[in-house]
């Protein structure tokens, strides 16, 4: 596609459910990084893919936090048992062939939990 | 621990006004400083890529410098539509090379007045 698509574009859970959000990089780029965002705040680092391997995941806030990557595309973040604290837009961007280091970021998905 | 400071945290200028805003970083080896443009509710938009001191680029109103300890984003005569948050981020070398993550800034928000 033309740009990082991220679905869906706003979510509100109930505390305690399950939530996946999914993000579609641009065709080809081999990287792909979440970051989260909450409110007035600077971007969290999650986790970053490389392929569908992920060399560092050191960002994930819990083990409620799980994220999988496949055929080199689409990557899914779950989130389980959502707490209040997890409200926030999370950011997915991706990155072209290795030694082009620009990312591309999509338009986030706002999570809300009530 | 490899970090990223921006200062001011809002700068409110003039239309014409020009300006500097500036992110010192440390880092243990830099493959890239990344600057980036937020608008509200959108996701950050890739601006400029600087990976070694003394280097420069300018993109319409907007010219990033790099120096072994900081970089700036200096606006030429800005107008309202440059209003937005600037937000910059540094990428560590890694061993082995492959990618790393970009590390944020807590970001500059521009406000320009008519």
């Amino acid at each position: 596609g033309a740009g990082v698509s991220q679905s869906p574009s706003n979510k509100v859970t109930e505390k305690g459910k399950d939530v996946e959000l999914r993000c579609d990089p641009i065709s080809g780029h081999t990287a792909l990084y979440w970051y989260r965002q909450s409110l007035g705040q600077g971007l969290e680092f999650l986790i970053y893919f490389q392929g569908n391997s992920a060399p560092d995941k050191s960002g994930l806030p819990s083990d409620r936090f799980s994220a999988e990557r496949t055929g080199g595309s689409v990557s899914t973040l779950t989130i389980q048992r959502t707490q209040q604290e997890d409200s926030a837009v999370y950011l997915c961007a991706s990155s072209p062939r290795q030694g082009v280091t620009e990312a591309f970021f999509g338009q986030g998905t706002r999570l809300t939990v009530v | 621990e490899d970090q990223v400071t921006q200062s001011p945290e809002a700068l409110r200028l003039q239309e014409g006004e020009s300006s500097s805003l500036n992110c010192s970083y440390t880092v243990s080896g830099l493959r890239g400083l990344f600057w980036y443009r937020q608008d509200p509710g959108k996701g950050p938009e890739f601006l400029f890529t600087l990976y070694s001191a003394g280097e420069e680029k300018e993109k319409e109103r907007l010219k990033a410098t790099l120096t072994k300890k900081e970089s700036f984003l200096h606006i030429t005569a800005p107008k309202p539509e440059d209003s937005a948050t600037y937000l910059c981020a540094v990428q560590a070398l890694r061993s082995g090379g492959g990618y790393n993550k970009l590390i944020f800034g807590a970001g500059t928000r521009l406000a320009v007045h008519p």
